[in-house]
């Protein structure tokens, strides 16, 4: 069955460093997200993408953050300059767009910002 | 704006007995609803979802919710549980636009424990 993975499963940085997490969404799905969970707290929208642009952003996503699509298969997510409020677990997800608004998401990428 | 909440954090039960998770929604326009499932280590998946038609919709492993618009409750329901039930549950949302994308907005989920 066809499934998100996410790289890596744990990445821990210094604050101010940048950070690229990974995503490899269904491959024949159209529309793509990242939400965050702070530990203890909801699962907060992140951005969605579509079409090789970003079609809707929360306001935690600043201009800190940046996504994109560089291969057609791959989905990132960049923190440019980590603070130690953005440790939380990063969850990917892909929806088809065809129907039935299924969110397929990935296990997550768990930063930790020393 | 829409938001969900999910009055309990943590509900422990033992194996066999039913179980309800209470989800109650806020949304000034139609929404779509859905429960995800978290098992330990692993990502979210969905159980269940309402877009329209029957109030009650199933699961393939038993669970059950029921749309209740007057209450603007969505609550999720197994008449009896097993230990492999035991996970994260998430309620969450979508606006309606007629069509299959937006963004999911979550409560901040309740933690099942089924103790034998």
């Amino acid at each position: 069955e066809p499934e998100v993975t996410q790289t890596p499963s744990h990445q821990v940085t210094q604050m101010g460093q940048e950070v690229i997490l990974r995503c490899v969404p269904i491959s024949n799905h159209l529309y793509f997200y990242w939400y965050r969970q702070i530990l203890g707290q909801k699962v907060e929208f992140l951005v969605s993408f579509y079409n090789n642009e970003i079609s809707e952003k929360s306001e935690i996503f600043d201009d800190q953050f940046s996504v994109e699509r560089p291969d057609g298969s791959n989905f990132t997510l960049k923190i440019r300059s980590t603070k130690l409020e953005d440790s939380a677990m990063y969850f990917c997800a892909s929806e088809g767009g065809v129907g039935g608004n299924e969110q397929f998401f990935g296990p997550g990428t768990r930063l930790t910002v020393l | 704006a829409q938001s969900v909440t999910q009055l309990d954090s943590q509900v422990p039960v033992f194996e066999e007995a039913p179980v309800e998770l209470r989800c109650n929604y806020s949304s000034s326009v139609s929404v779509y609803l859905f429960w995800y499932v978290q098992y330990p280590n692993q990502g979210l998946q969905l159980l269940l979802k309402y877009l329209s038609g029957s109030t009650l919709v199933e699961s393939i492993n038993g669970f059950e919710a029921e749309f209740n618009k007057s209450q603007t409750s969505f609550h999720l329901r197994k008449p009896s549980v097993h230990i492999s039930d035991t996970a994260e549950y998430f309620c969450a949302v979508i606006r309606n636009y007629g069509g299959s994308q937006g963004n999911l907005i979550f409560g901040k989920g309740t933690k099942l424990s089924v103790k034998p």
